[in-house]
């Protein structure tokens, strides 16, 4: 099992730049979450896919985030333009059955550390 | 108030000694609890979940639940320094969509001391 996979793994960008993070899932699962994680406010939820559908995007910071997942073993988060204050580590994680059993277990990805400078 | 509160540490304890992590949470509908472990510069992993008031084992670590107070705990027996990293409370409940969000704390950092 190859895992859920993050790309690009560190990012540095300048402020107002494009940033796109890409995330594999683990085949099979059918939920899709992006988090945020800083130091000040710890993992945040940002937006939950189930079944390639967006079901909670209420932790989407702004509008200068978005996400996308096109099929089940892809998905992208966006943010444009960039700015400072988004640098955080970016986890994209994924589950077998969603959320709505109890018991579900949630996998991360390894993140991606971007920093926009 | 915080949805899911954890004192960020750092908790330091000796090698061997048993270590003690404490979360609370606000909502009363929450229905699963879970514990993960996040090394410095790694993605957190899951330990220990937890669904009914009580304890649970698995081998060094016990999950303890207790709805009433609204309170989850980690007991971690004979401390290695491996065991040394951030610990993070995630708790479930159902949000007006009908399904169940997941909330973290912010961790607790421990370190064992060898």
């Amino acid at each position: 099992d190859a895992g859920v996979i993050q790309s690009p793994r560190h990012e540095v960008t300048e402020m107002g730049q494009e940033v796109t993070l890409r995330c594999k899932p683990i085949s099979g699962h059918n939920s899709l979450f992006w988090y945020r994680q800083t130091m000040m406010r710890g993992l945040e939820l940002l937006i939950y896919f189930n079944n390639n559908v967006p079901i909670d995007d209420s932790g989407m910071p702004e509008d200068r985030f978005s996400a996308k997942m096109p099929n089940a073993s892809f998905s992208t988060l966006k943010i444009q333009p960039s700015e400072p204050r988004d640098s955080a580590v970016y986890f994209c994680a994924s589950s077998v059955r969603g959320l709505i059993y109890s018991g579900n277990t949630i996998y991360f990805g390894e993140g991606s550390w971007l920093t926009v400078v | 108030q915080k949805e899911v509160e954890q004192n960020s540490g750092p908790l330091s304890v000796p090698e061997g000694a048993i270590a003690s992590l404490n979360c609370t949470y606000s909502d009363r509908g929450s229905q699963s609890f879970f514990w993960y472990r996040q090394y410095s510069g790694k993605s957190p992993e899951l330990i220990m979940s937890i669904y009914s008031n009580g304890d649970k084992e698995d081998g060094r670590f016990t999950a303890q639940l207790n709805k009433a107070s609204q309170y989850v705990s980690l007991l971690i027996r004979d401390s290695q320094p491996s065991d040394s990293a951030t610990y993070l409370c995630a708790v479930t409940r159902m949000n007006s969509g009908g399904y169940q969000k997941v909330t973290f704390g912010t961790g607790t950092k421990l370190q064992v001391i060898p």
